[in-house]
């Protein structure tokens, strides 16, 4: 199946950073989505990309499906953002488009 | 709007035990449903995919007797973990999307078996 990885595994932030994470993929995808998993465990969309960019205030996020990855970026970081970042991929070929995750990336922001 | 509900959000109870969790698509019509499992520091793991009145697709390693998901209706779908053991203890977490829509995830539930 697909392998998805993400990097880095992990992340500590000073507030106000800024931070990039990387999400690469075996397979070509018809799309991709990113969450945020905050401590409380709820799994929050971020973005829905399946290429191009867009953002959503502080995040943004690219992808480039033909080279097989996709970015996040974290502006001005703020401790909400704490938390596992996981981006996902469909198997494209799978019935009902099952996702496969990546291993996740753990971000601390301190204050 | 997309709005998925997962009950109950915690839950603890005995060895031996079945315990139901229910997801449900507050303002949506979900053709599909998922069940993902996580462990402690680690990634989701689907479990099984459902389809409104058809049967549960289990991935490989799932115990579909161990797991049985129902998915009765386009807006419930109840995942049981039928005699529960510690090593069941887990966060489990169901998405719905209605045709090729993104995935919308519940709250997830976290079950410890004592």
């Amino acid at each position: 199946g697909i392998q998805v990885e993400q990097s880095p595994p992990d992340l500590i932030l000073q507030e106000g950073a800024n931070s990039t994470l990387r999400c690469n993929f075996s397979d070509s995808v018809n799309n991709l989505q990113w969450f945020h998993q905050n401590p409380w465990g709820q799994l929050i969309n971020l973005f829905y990309i399946p290429s191009g960019t867009k953002q959503n205030g502080r995040l943004s996020a690219t992808t480039v499906a033909t080279e097989r990855y996709s970015l996040l970026y974290i502006s001005s970081s703020q401790t909400t953002d704490s938390g596992v970042y996981f981006c996902a991929v469909p198997m494209i070929k799978a019935a009902g488009n099952k996702l496969t995750f990546g291993g996740g990336t753990r971000v601390l922001v301190k204050p | 709007g997309a709005v998925v509900s997962q009950h109950p959000s915690w839950v603890i109870c005995k060895s031996g035990t079945s315990v139901k969790i229910e997801c449900r698509s507050l303002d949506f019509q979900a053709t599909t449903m998922f069940w993902y499992r996580q462990f402690p520091k680690q990634s989701l793991m689907l479990m099984a995919t459902s389809n409104e009145g058809s049967k549960a697709t289990y991935e490989q390693g799932v115990e579909k007797d161990k797991f049985l998901i129902n998915h009765a209706s386009l807006t419930l779908s109840t995942l049981t973990v039928t005699s529960a053991h510690p090593e069941d203890s887990s966060f489990y977490i169901c998405s719905a999307r209605r045709g090729a829509q993104p995935q919308h995830f519940g709250d997830g539930t976290r079950l410890s078996i004592l």
